[in-house]
């Protein structure tokens, strides 16, 4: 079946450092792929996408490009802020079936 | 605002005791979806509904149920027969069924304790 793995956390890194979280994942023919931020006593917010190979999904700063031959949607940012400090989730849909599979998700901790 | 709601944010129930936690969107959405979040687990499935009057169990159902007799409404019950309770539950709802491409727009989640 469809499974997504991440990096575990937490992930700690002072302001202004350059961001990466591992994101891989096992699907049947081509998936969507997501990351979804959790922000303390908070619901999850998406924070891209990307629906086919090569795209690249980008939003507030974040990048992560959908590489099918590697099977990885990496997560990335040139330079934190204490702000984006939360829990990040990578996650994937199956063609024609709105159900997603999440990843574990990676603690992010951004110290000024 | 356009959004999900979810009440209450934090429930406290003692053991052998039901329990409905509330979920409403005004999106206009088609799909909604219960997820239940445990620490250090990604989220899990609990029930999903298409259409209204319609709902299909996910990965755990096991002592929970649902109903969808309304498009903006999806409750959840904790039945007593859930053994573990505990957890942080989350409802989503996404414009339409079918497409993978319709993101999933969360609530801010229930907390729910048992005592």
């Amino acid at each position: 079946g469809n499974s997504v793995t991440q990096m575990e956390g937490p992930v700690t890194l002072s302001e202004e450092a350059f961001l990466t979280i591992n994101c891989t994942y096992t699907a049947t023919g081509y998936p969507s792929l997501f990351w979804y931020v959790q922000y303390p006593g908070e619901g999850l917010q998406l924070l891209l996408k990307a629906t086919k190979a090569d795209d690249k999904g980008s939003n507030k700063g974040f990048e992560a490009t959908y590489r099918k031959e590697t099977t990885s949607f990496h997560l990335e940012k040139g330079s934190v802020q204490v702000s984006d400090s939360a829990v990040y989730f990578c996650a994937l849909s199956g063609r024609g079936f709105q159900k997603l599979v999440f990843g574990t998700g990676t603690r992010l901790l951004v110290s000024p | 605002d356009g959004g999900i709601t979810q009440s209450p944010k934090y429930l406290f129930r003692k053991e052998g005791q039901n329990v409905t936690l509330s979920c409403e969107q005004n999106l206009n959405h088609d799909a909604m979806y219960w997820y239940r979040q445990d620490p250090g687990q990604g989220l899990r499935l609990i029930y999903y509904s298409q259409i209204v009057n319609d709902f299909q169990k996910g990965d755990i159902a096991e002592g929970y149920s649902v109903s969808r007799e309304k498009k903006e409404s999806f409750p959840l019950t904790v039945t007593s027969a859930q053994k573990n309770p505990t957890a942080f539950y989350l409802c989503a709802s996404s414009r339409e069924w079918g497409s993978s491409y319709n993101e999933q727009f969360f609530g801010p989640g229930t907390r729910l304790t048992v005592l």
